[in-house]
């Protein structure tokens, strides 16, 4: 059972344009959601992260959208950059569930310039 | 500098041997994880500890076996019970558990199976 769906598997953007990635999650116990950015070979980098008392988390040119009555959350990547290529994880975590971060399948993006 | 070190980086393993992949943290974290990730999909856990001299099983930890006998060492070992092994694998820790806090990764060990 997927508790983290992800989508979309891939996405090619423009130098400049703006990425959306999204994911949804099923259980009510979560109540911390970061998204980790992944280069080829290497581990997973915390980007950002939000909790639910907020709607709207900004940093830089990344932002959580975060919509807990539809239990969905997505990372916007505003002027996306050649060096934003790589693979973005949404997670999920709670107390409630285990403090065990559950993954979403990932996304790779490419930004050509 | 403070950080989890995961060795070897690279792994080949015969048919039928057990291996064990290392993983070490200097950053005073209660909580680490191991996690498999395969090509193009995400990170399934396999183990995790919140404590030393304890830990539970993930979602996929059939053929894997750890041990957490000092805080800041958390090895894998990928038994020949493993039917697949072959997969990039992922140490990580995080801090006090009851906190939802950034979880750290190491580098990473790829597993081959010859």
């Amino acid at each position: 059972q997927q508790q983290v769906k992800q989508s979309p598997q891939s996405l090619i953007v423009q130098k400049g344009g703006i990425s959306i990635i999204n994911c949804a999650y099923e259980n009510t116990a979560f109540d911390y959601f970061p998204w980790y950015q992944q280069f080829p070979g290497k581990g997973p980098a915390l980007l950002i992260a939000i909790r639910p008392d907020v709607s709207e988390k900004k940093e830089g040119r990344f932002t959580i959208s975060f919509n807990k009555s539809a239990k969905q959350f997505s990372l916007h990547i505003m002027d996306s950059q050649p060096g934003d290529s790589a693979t973005y994880f949404c997670a999920a975590s709670g107390e409630a569930a285990g403090n065990k971060l559950t993954f979403g399948g990932g996304t790779r993006v490419l930004v050509k310039p | 500098d403070g950080g989890i070190t995961q060795s070897p980086k690279y792994l080949f393993r015969k048919e039928g041997q057990n291996v064990t992949l290392s993983c070490e943290q200097n950053l005073n974290h209660d909580a680490m994880y191991w996690y498999r990730q395969d090509p193009g999909q995400g990170l399934r856990l396999i183990y995790y500890s919140q404590i030393v001299n304890d830990f539970q099983k993930g979602d996929i930890a059939e053929g894997y076996s750890v041990s957490r006998e000092k805080k800041e060492s958390f090895p894998l070992t990928v038994t020949s019970a493993q039917k697949n092994p072959t997969a990039f694998y992922l140490c990580a820790s995080s801090t006090e558990r009851g906190l939802n806090t950034e979880a750290f990764f190491g580098q990473g060990t790829r597993l081959t199976v010859v």
